[in-house]
C-alpha cells in the first residue's frame, strides 16, 4: 500500500525566506500526490496535486512542488514566506486506481517576523 | 459555492452515550471518506465509500463504530457506546472517482469530546 513520510514535524522560517517542506512517498507505481494546508479549527484545503502530467506543479498562494520519481519525493516550496503561510501542511498519496488517500503526519510551519 | 457540510461542529458527551456525525458531500461526488484527527495519531482513515458502497472500513473499531450512506446526499458515522479515547476531530471528505481527478474536498470537521 502506498504511504508518505513527511520529514520534520516543525519548520520555522523568517518572513521572506524560502519555504521547503519535505515529502517522500512509497508506492509501487507513480501515484497521485497532493499537498493540503490546514489552518486552526478548519478542514484541509488543497494546495496542489500531481496526477502524472507536468512534474512541476504550481498551486495556490505561490506554492509549488516537484515530482521526482528517482528520489520518490514531492517536496513543497515557496520562494518567499508570508506570515499568513503559518499553518499545518499535509502531504497525501492516492493510488492511480483511486482507492484510499493516505496522509503524512503533517508539518507545522511557523513564520517569524 | 459547493462544499462538504458536517454536523455537528462541536459535540460534548458523556462516556457510554451514542454519537452520530453527519456529512453532506458535494453534489455529484461519488466517493466519501471519513478521517479522524488527533494530536497523537494525526489523520487516520476510518472508512470510505464509492457510489454509496463501503470499500474499506478497516480503520474503524468495528465493535463501536459504524459508517453508512443512506443516500447519495448523506453519510453518517456513529459511535456506540462512546469512550473518552474517541475524543478527536472527525472529518468527512468527498471527491470524484476516476482518472486525473483524485483530490478530496474536506468539511470543517466535527469536534467530539467524550467525558
Amino acid at each position: 500500500a502506498q504511504s508518505v513520510t513527511q520529514l520534520g514535524s516543525h519548520v520555522s522560517v523568517s518572513e521572506g525566506a524560502l519555504v521547503l517542506l519535505r515529502c517522500n512517498y512509497s508506492s509501487s507505481v507513480p501515484p497521485y500526490l497532493f499537498w493540503y494546508v490546514q489552518y486552526p479549527n478548519q478542514g484541509l484545503q488543497l494546495l496542489l496535486k500531481y496526477t502524472s502530467a507536468a512534474t512541476l506543479v504550481k498551486g495556490i498562494n505561490g506554492f509549488e512542488a516537484e515530482f521526482k520519481k528517482s528520489e520518490t519525493s514531492f517536496h513543497l516550496t515557496k520562494p518567499s514566506a508570508h506570515m499568513s503561510d503559518a499553518a499545518e501542511y499535509f502531504c497525501a498519496v492516492r493510488g492511480v486506481n483511486n482507492n484510499d488517500m493516505r496522509f503524512g503526519a503533517g508539518t507545522r510551519l511557523t513564520v517569524k517576523p | 459555492d459547493a462544499r462538504v457540510t458536517q454536523t455537528p461542529r462541536d459535540k460534548v458527551t458523556e462516556m457510554g452515550q451514542e454519537v452520530t456525525m453527519r456529512c453532506q458531500p458535494i453534489l455529484g461526488h461519488n466517493t466519501v471518506f471519513w478521517y479522524r484527527q488527533t494530536m497523537m495519531q494525526g489523520l487516520e482513515l476510518l472508512a470510505y465509500f464509492r457510489n454509496r458502497a463501503p470499500l474499506d472500513d478497516s480503520g474503524m473499531p468495528k465493535d463501536r463504530f459504524s459508517a453508512e450512506m443512506p443516500d447519495a446526499t448523506l453519510a453518517t458515522l456513529k459511535i456506540q457506546p462512546s469512550e473518552p479515547r474517541d475524543s478527536a476531530v472527525y472529518f468527512c471528505a468527498s471527491g470524484l472517482g476516476g482518472p486525473n481527478t483524485g483530490e478530496l474536498f474536506f468539511g470543517e470537521g466535527s469536534r467530539l469530546t467524550v467525558l
